[in-house]
């Protein structure tokens, strides 16, 4: 029921592109993204609905595509304050009471 | 707007002591979620409530853990009698009285526990 998240760790230079992926067995009603950096809070970044809404992030953009239950984040021009763990949160449609299910995390560092 | 309180900040006990997180949501949300969260993993849901109510506690380790929210403000989670395995950092969240499912959740600081 866990989403899947890939890949597991990223290490760019200043000024490149990542993209994290997130895919679940269950049907979704919403996809939210967080970045966590070490001994902090999740902050969120961004949340993608069933039905194509998308709300978006500093220079941060997301796609969610429901046919195939996967939503991808798109980090361009990468900025060292980018340097974080990405968790993607699903909620199913299914016995959906909002609760948010956590992938395992995507380990982001940017370097100089 | 102030964020999510959380307190204390660090924890550390020895196993079979009993141990209590308290939270304060931002103002004026009705939903409060306590999530705990392994080094390494995503935060896991323990519980949830509306206003004072219980929507899911069905992670919730009943036997050692609880947690109340009177008057549908703060909230407190224990654990009685702990185990080496409770070692985590304990993240509360609150979301607007909009509420699930497509509400932006809030986290707080979190409580680092280490059970030695």
């Amino acid at each position: 029921q866990q989403p899947v998240q890939s890949p597991q760790a990223v290490i760019l230079r200043e000024g490149e592109d990542a993209v994290i992926n997130c895919s679940s067995s269950k049907a979704l009603y919403s996809v939210h993204w967080y970045r966590q950096k070490h001994g902090e809070a999740p902050v969120f970044l961004m949340i993608l609905l069933k039905g194509g809404e998308q709300k978006g992030h500093e220079k941060i953009s997301a796609s969610f595509n429901e046919k195939k239950q996967q939503s991808s984040l798109y980090l361009t021009a990468s900025q060292l304050s980018y340097s974080g763990t990405y968790f993607c949160g699903t909620v199913p449609i299914s016995g959906n009471t909002g609760k948010l299910i956590f992938g395992q995390g995507t380990t982001l560092q940017v370097k100089p | 707007e102030a964020g999510v309180a959380q307190s204390p900040r660090y924890k550390i006990i020895e196993k079979r002591q009993s141990v209590a997180f308290w939270c304060n949501p931002i103002s004026g949300h009705a939903t409060l979620y306590w999530y705990q969260q392994i080094l390494g993993q995503g935060p896991k849901l323990l519980i949830q409530f509306q206003n004072n109510g219980v929507v899911d506690d069905s992670q919730l380790p009943k036997d050692r853990f609880s947690a109340e929210r009177l008057k549908g403000v703060d909230s407190t989670l224990k654990i009685q009698p702990a185990k080496l395995e409770d070692s985590a950092v304990y993240l509360c969240a609150s979301s607007s009285i909009a509420g699930p499912p497509a509400d932006t959740q809030y986290f707080g600081p979190g409580t680092r526990l280490t059970v030695l």
